[in-house]
């Protein structure tokens, strides 16, 4: 079973266009992120939710909007795609910080995202 | 605003030998992770240092935590080639993760 999946692996699209990439995780962790992943191999983090509420959203364009349902799932959804969009795009999650135990990050594998 | 800065950015080693990668960070954190990253492959998480003087060991690498310096090192000693990846350093602090530039290793025979 896979702990964090995102879906699609790889995502092709025009300039313009509005797509989704879909994130779950069966850890019973609290908390989801999204990070970017750009061409020189940075990662910036994007979104975090705790319980399906927002606490993280960093200097993203409004054109990224994040959805969470419920606290297992964290979608992203994109509109208006640019050529500087096309980065590696990672979900991931945690337990919240005030819940003691395993600390680690799981991470899904990942999803990259070309604008053509 | 919470800074990661990660040296040196690219390293090539030949096998055998031995070598420290830095790790240091702007403000006080919760946990400082280690973790590797392959082409094309997501992040593993390597070590969890959560407090002042952690020491971790796993098979060639070790990581150590000095939170008065703000200060993390990852050594690596005798390198083989499967070594050869990206490795980044992470502070985290209330649930807020941020990531170095990342050390890209290369381990020539």
């Amino acid at each position: 079973d896979t702990a964090v999946s995102q879906t699609p692996k790889y995502l092709v699209t025009q300039m313009g266009n509005d797509k989704s990439i879909k994130c779950e995780q069966n850890l019973g962790h609290d908390t989801m992120y999204w990070y970017k992943q750009d061409s020189k191999k940075f990662l910036k983090i994007m979104f975090s939710y705790n319980n399906k509420e927002l606490i993280i959203n960093e200097t993203v364009p409004n054109r990224f909007s994040p959805k969470s349902p419920d606290k297992a799932h964290l979608n992203l959804h994109i509109n208006s795609l640019e050529l500087g969009d096309s980065a590696v795009y990672f979900c991931a999650s945690s337990r919240y910080r005030d819940r003691p135990g395993d600390y680690g990050y799981t991470f899904g594998s990942g999803t990259r995202l070309t604008v053509v | 605003e919470l800074k990661v800065e990660q040296n040196p950015l690219f390293l090539s080693m030949q096998e055998g030998k031995n070598y420290t990668i830095y790790c240091n960070y702007s403000t006080t954190s919760d946990r400082l992770y280690w973790y590797r990253q392959d082409p094309g492959k997501s992040l593993e998480s390597l070590f969890v240092l959560l407090s002042n003087g952690a020491v971790k060991q796993e098979g060639r690498l070790m990581a150590s935590l000095d939170t008065k310096a703000r200060l993390s090192t990852l050594h690596i000693t005798a390198a083989v080639h499967d070594l050869s990846a990206t490795y980044f350093c992470a502070v985290d602090r209330d649930n807020d993760m941020r990531f170095g530039a990342g050390t890209r290793l290369t381990v020539k025979p």
